[in-house]
């Protein structure tokens, strides 16, 4: 089974609207989960993670995301999305019981912002 | 702080030739992982470094190795190239191996292409 699950290849949304870009995670015990954002010919750059505690963590460029185990996600949200948030996002997650200190990283989502 | 820097960004090679890749971690972070994305397979995990010694290490042949210095450096080598392996590798360093809440911050890549 896929450990980490991004099931929308691409989302498209308005500039101004609210967007979700959608993460699912199946590990055993205690997931460190994460959100990255992949802009053309870049590296990847951090968003966000969850680790412990409150289960809406906020993270950079107005981005945060809502950790919900019963449903075992981690989507990604911003209330008012930008042109500029146009990029491929990435989920992943830390399962040291399973995998050892690697991330493993969801398929990617691309996102697109129109004006 | 400088970020993660990785040497070259391009680079064409043919079959059976080899290839290093350079990566200089943020300053201070002592653990260096190398991940390979590509368009059909996505982002996997190749090896994690950390203290001169491989912690991690992903399902890549044996052609694919790695190596980090004294000074958190690392390089990675692939041996008897194959078209298969023309992708983009990615650097990343954190802080430590053993703290797995620690996010990992990427280098901007090495694009490989493989004629």
């Amino acid at each position: 089974a896929q450990s980490v699950a991004q099931p929308e290849d691409q989302v498209n949304v308005a500039e101004g609207n609210p967007l979700t870009v959608k993460c699912t995670y199946s590990v055993s015990g205690n997931p460190y989960l994460f959100w990255y954002v992949q802009y053309p010919n870049r590296g990847l750059q951090f968003l966000l993670k969850y680790i412990t505690g409150d289960n809406l963590v906020k993270g950079s460029y107005g981005f945060e995301a809502e950790f919900n185990k019963s449903q075992t996600s981690f989507h990604l949200k911003k209330p008012s999305a930008l042109v500029s948030d146009s990029a491929l996002y990435f989920c992943a997650v830390r399962a040291v019981r399973q995998y050892g200190n690697k991330l493993v990283f969801g398929a990617g989502t691309i996102l697109r912002v129109k004006s | 702080k400088a970020g993660v820097t990785q040497t070259p960004r391009y680079l064409i090679k043919t079959r059976g030739q080899q290839v290093t890749l350079s990566c200089s971690p943020i300053s201070g972070h002592r653990s260096v992982s190398w991940y390979q994305q590509t368009p059909g397979q996505g982002l996997q995990f190749l090896f994690e470094y950390f203290s001169e010694t491989q912690r991690n290490k992903g399902n890549f042949p044996g052609r694919f190795s790695g190596r980090q210095f004294s000074n958190s450096r690392s390089e990675m080598n692939v041996s008897t190239l194959e078209l298969g392996d023309s992708a983009l590798y990615l650097c990343a360093s954190s802080l430590e191996a053993g703290a797995s809440y620690n996010e990992q911050f990427f280098g901007p890549g090495t694009r490989l292409t493989v004629l």
